[in-house]
């Protein structure tokens, strides 16, 4: 099993751009999310979705948006990037019992200038 | 609201010595606890978690983490500290009563080990 597996790994985008982030993952799980990290500032939830066609918003879903069509699969997309966006993020996923262990891919580092 | 606190930001300790890492939590009902370790240019691995039973919970590469409900708190700790300990550990708490497996993290400490 590759896990969760996220691209690309690094990005520059300049203000008012529009990106992708990919994540996939190939353990079955329904539960799925995207958090961003800042220095100082740990992890911040952004999106999160319990299964396929179903997501909800975070902490932090403000410029953000995402879809989920298939189990494995739960992009997140930027539209209209500012410098505030310049984070790493992370995409986990987990089943759906209260107890189990998020598993993280390895970010994606975006800088927005 | 759950919450978590880690009050220091990195913590300094001489490989060998024992290492503790501060964790208070903050839910309306019961807890699911969690340790995370971030090395580098890595996404976080998990270490530990404290769902039920025992407080003091083993997990991997030696680390302990003890569940203390009075005091809220969910320490995590090794006897004896590696240089490849060094690394971004980060606490977690999820309320028992939440229905989307929704974590709140704290703002991870930094832990060097000194050789």
């Amino acid at each position: 099993n590759a896990g969760v597996t996220q691209t690309p790994k690094f990005r520059i985008l300049k203000i008012g751009q529009s990106m992708t982030l990919q994540c996939t993952q190939d353990m079955n799980h329904n539960y799925m999310y995207w958090y961003r990290q800042d220095p100082g500032m740990g992890l911040k939830l952004i999106y999160y979705s319990v299964g396929a066609g179903i997501t909800d918003k975070g902490e932090v879903p403000n410029g953000y948006n995402v879809s989920r069509s298939t189990t494995e699969d739960f992009p997140l997309r930027l539209e209209l990037a500012a410098p505030s966006q310049t984070s790493v993020y992370f995409c986990a996923s987990s089943t759906n019992t209260g107890t189990d262990t998020q598993y993280f891919g390895p970010g994606t580092r975006l800088t927005v200038l | 609201a759950q919450s978590v606190a880690q009050p220091e930001d990195q913590v300094n300790v001489a490989e060998g010595n024992p290492l503790t890492v501060k964790c208070t939590y903050s839910v309306s009902g019961n807890p699911y606890l969690f340790w995370y370790v971030q090395y580098p240019n890595r996404g976080l691995q998990f270490l530990l978690k404290y769902i039920t039973g025992d407080n003091l919970v083993k997990g991997s590469y030696g680390f302990e983490a003890e569940f203390n409900k009075s005091q809220t708190s969910f320490h995590l700790k090794k006897p004896s500290a590696l240089v490849s300990d060094s690394a971004l550990y980060f606490c977690a708490v999820r309320d028992r009563i939440s229905g989307n497996n929704r974590l709140a993290f704290g703002k991870g400490n930094q832990v060097v080990v000194i050789p």
